[in-house]
């Protein structure tokens, strides 16, 4: 079993549409939970991280984690083509030697 | 600000060649990363330096090798090519105390025939 399970997708949704965006994982150790947006031929950059359980909030994205279930989310508000890209989750315990990557879930947000 | 700066960009090799992957940030950083990312296998860790001076294996270092030259330069070196090591491959560095993010440059396609 893989510590981190993303479905790759792809998504393709309407513009204006929410978006859920959902990893699973086996390590309860797992403490900082991060999301990573990927444009096509660039390298990945941080979107949001949260520490924990709950939730949290920057603009038209919510990131949402559930230690018990062992389960992560991304939601995207208001969709917008330049939302298109690939969404990877990235949980990290102890170093950053640690940090494991999700395979990414790629969205198309469609005009 | 560059940030994190890989050349070349794109590299074809026949299987046996070797090649070094550059790395340069201009960030002060002192953590810097060799990844690799294989379609349905996500970003693994190859190498890493925690700090100028030090290096140290990730997941998959098997037929790489690392060299931290200096505070911004960390290079990768495929000393015999061979076809499971076509990929793309990112650099990224952090600041390495309490900055989490992790800053990754534009990659390289690299391809072994």
């Amino acid at each position: 079993q893989k510590e981190v399970e993303q479905d790759p997708g792809p998504l393709s949704v309407p513009e204006g549409a929410i978006v859920s965006l959902n990893c699973t994982y086996s390590n309860s150790a797992f403490q900082y939970f991060m999301w990573y947006r990927q444009y096509s031929r660039k390298g990945p950059e941080l979107l949001m991280y949260t520490y924990s359980s709950g939730n949290k909030e920057d603009g038209r994205f919510t990131a949402q984690v559930d230690k018990s279930s062992k389960y992560i989310s991304l939601f995207i508000r208001d969709s917008q083509p330049s939302d298109s890209a690939t969404y990877l989750c990235a949980p990290l315990s102890g170093g950053y030697n640690k940090l494991i990557f999700g395979a990414g879930t790629r969205l198309a947000v469609h005009p | 600000n560059a940030g994190v700066t890989q050349t070349p960009k794109f590299q074809v090799l026949k299987t046996g060649q070797s090649m070094t992957l550059q790395c340069a940030q201009d960030m002060n950083h002192n953590s810097m990363y060799w990844y690799r990312q294989d379609p349905g296998m996500g970003l693994r860790l190859i190498y890493y330096s925690a700090s100028e001076g030090t290096t140290d294996k990730g997941e998959v270092p098997n037929g790489y090798n690392v060299s931290r030259l200096n505070k911004r330069e960390f290079s990768l070196r495929l000393e015999s090519a061979a076809p499971s090591q076509t990929s793309v491959y990112f650099c990224a560095s952090r600041e390495g105390t309490t900055n989490e993010k992790l800053f990754f440059g534009s990659g390289t396609q690299l391809s072994v025939l």
